[in-house]
């Protein structure tokens, strides 16, 4: 599993509500990603990160943000949830320098009521 | 944003039968191609990487051809068994930088006995 560890897996909470889902790797990878799975949509990126407080957007950031303080944790924040954001969260690693070769952790299932 | 297709969305084959499915990418610079295998409750797994025009990859019964001129990579199963059925994606480095991926919708493939 390359050592991925994603916090909480599963989440329900109110829209409005401020939500963090954390991402905690034990191999002192340099990029970590999240992503979001929805049906007809497959995964897409929401922010990435390049090193310790080196971020970037992915193509579906708007109502999240991220923080990275230190290389083995990567948080995802929701600051007011809303049922868009109704989802399943994966948290990835790039293994390598070279062709990026990402593992997954295991998911986190949210649902915003 | 990279486009990348997969076609067909679903497909149901009988155990035994050999199958293949298309990713669509654009051909002007091209960097690379990723496939991973998604089962039902897991987590996304790297199949292969391909970098090179006519690259041909194979791990059992699976194998992967890349046509980076005209765009596309195909994804063949051969005599397909139970234990195939999953969603197939394909994914390529977002432009402009390797640093991120595309990912396609996916194939999700089911296999009945």
């Amino acid at each position: 599993d390359a050592g991925i560890t994603q916090s909480p897996r599963h989440k329900v909470t109110e829209t409005g509500t401020p939500v963090t889902l954390r991402c905690h790797q034990t191999e002192n990878h340099r990029y970590m990603y999240w992503y979001r799975q929805d049906p007809g949509h497959g995964l897409r990126l929401i922010h990435y990160s390049y090193g310790v407080k080196d971020t970037d957007k992915g193509e579906v950031s708007d109502g999240y943000s991220v923080s990275r303080s230190k290389t083995e944790d990567f948080l995802l924040t929701l600051e007011s949830a809303t049922s868009s954001q109704t989802s399943v969260y994966f948290c990835a690693i790039r293994a390598g320098q070279g062709e990026n070769i990402q593992y997954f952790g295991a998911g986190t299932r949210l649902s915003v009521l | 944003i990279l486009n990348v297709e997969q076609s067909p969305q679903s497909l149901h084959v009988q155990e035994g039968d050999s199958t293949n499915f298309t990713c669509s990418f654009p051909s002007s610079n091209f960097y690379a191609l990723h496939w991973y295998r998604w089962e039902t409750a897991k987590s996304p797994e790297a199949l292969f990487v391909m970098t090179l025009n006519g690259d041909e990859k194979k791990k059992g019964r699976i194998s992967a051809t890349l046509n980076t001129k005209e765009g596309y990579s195909y994804l063949y199963i051969k005599g397909s068994q139970p234990e195939d059925s999953a969603t197939y994606l394909c994914a390529s480095p977002s432009t402009g930088t390797a640093s991120k991926l595309t990912f396609g919708t996916g194939t999700r493939l089911q296999v009945t006995l």
